[in-house]
């Protein structure tokens, strides 16, 4: 158990919709990562928050959003859904904002399946 | 920008056979290198890690030595289990600048285990 909880764990949906996935990170832990795993684009970063405030962006569509909240929990919205982005959706959280590169912990993720 | 290159799997040994995954790397400062491994189901795990030139992670029979002369940090275990099955990443964190921490992963490599 990696200390990162996220929610739902599956998740099918229609193209069109919105969604919310949501993550908690481990105790003490200031810093929260996204990223999408799909079967052709691999491991994606999309975003990154630390202390609530967005401190790096990746390969994140226009269409998705994300913040964190003063508890540290995080959500990350995904808005006019295709099926392309069906994909597997992994939050993850370390203590550290930069400086000496740590380990992150991941979550187990949230399938999002879009029809 | 910084990227990480996998050699292509799936991989697949008989129990005790010797594992090697190979992996360069590109990055534009000095990064910490690391695998992390997926097994079924499950979010991403560190395996190990090298923070700089010429250290060797080591982790439950796994091993890598950061080379950076080659650019590479190759995977390799001496006599693997049906346990190991699972997916194998390797990825690189650069300290400072904008990326603050995040991760840059390779395409991951499937390591089937036969008895």
């Amino acid at each position: 158990d990696s200390g990162v909880t996220q929610t739902p764990k599956h998740l099918i949906t229609a193209t069109g919709q919105r969604v919310t996935l949501r993550c908690s990170p481990r105790s003490g832990d200031l810093s929260v990562y996204w990223y999408q795993q799909s079967l052709d684009q691999g491991l994606q970063f999309l975003i990154q928050y630390y202390n609530g405030e967005e401190r790096a962006k990746g390969n994140i569509l226009e269409r998705f959003s994300a913040q964190q909240f003063p508890d540290l929990h995080s959500e990350l919205n995904l808005s006019s859904l295709e099926l392309g982005d069906s994909a597997l959706y992994f939050c993850a959280s370390s203590r550290l904002l930069g400086g000496s590169p740590g380990e992150l912990f991941f979550g187990e993720g949230s399938r999002l399946t879009v029809l | 920008g910084d990227s990480v290159t996998q050699m292509e799997g799936p991989v697949t040994l008989s129990e005790e056979a010797f594992l090697t995954i190979n992996c360069t790397y590109t990055a534009t400062g000095y990064p910490s290198l690391f695998w992390y491994v997926q097994y079924p189901g499950e979010g991403l795990q560190l395996l190990l890690k090298a923070t700089k030139a010429d250290d060797k992670g080591s982790n439950k029979g796994f091993e890598a030595t950061y080379r950076k002369e080659t650019t590479s940090f190759h995977l390799e275990k001496g006599s693997v289990q049906v346990s190991d099955s699972a997916v194998y990443f390797c990825a690189l964190s650069v300290a400072g600048g904008t990326s603050y921490g995040k991760l840059t992963f390779g395409q991951g490599t499937i390591l089937t285990v036969h008895p």
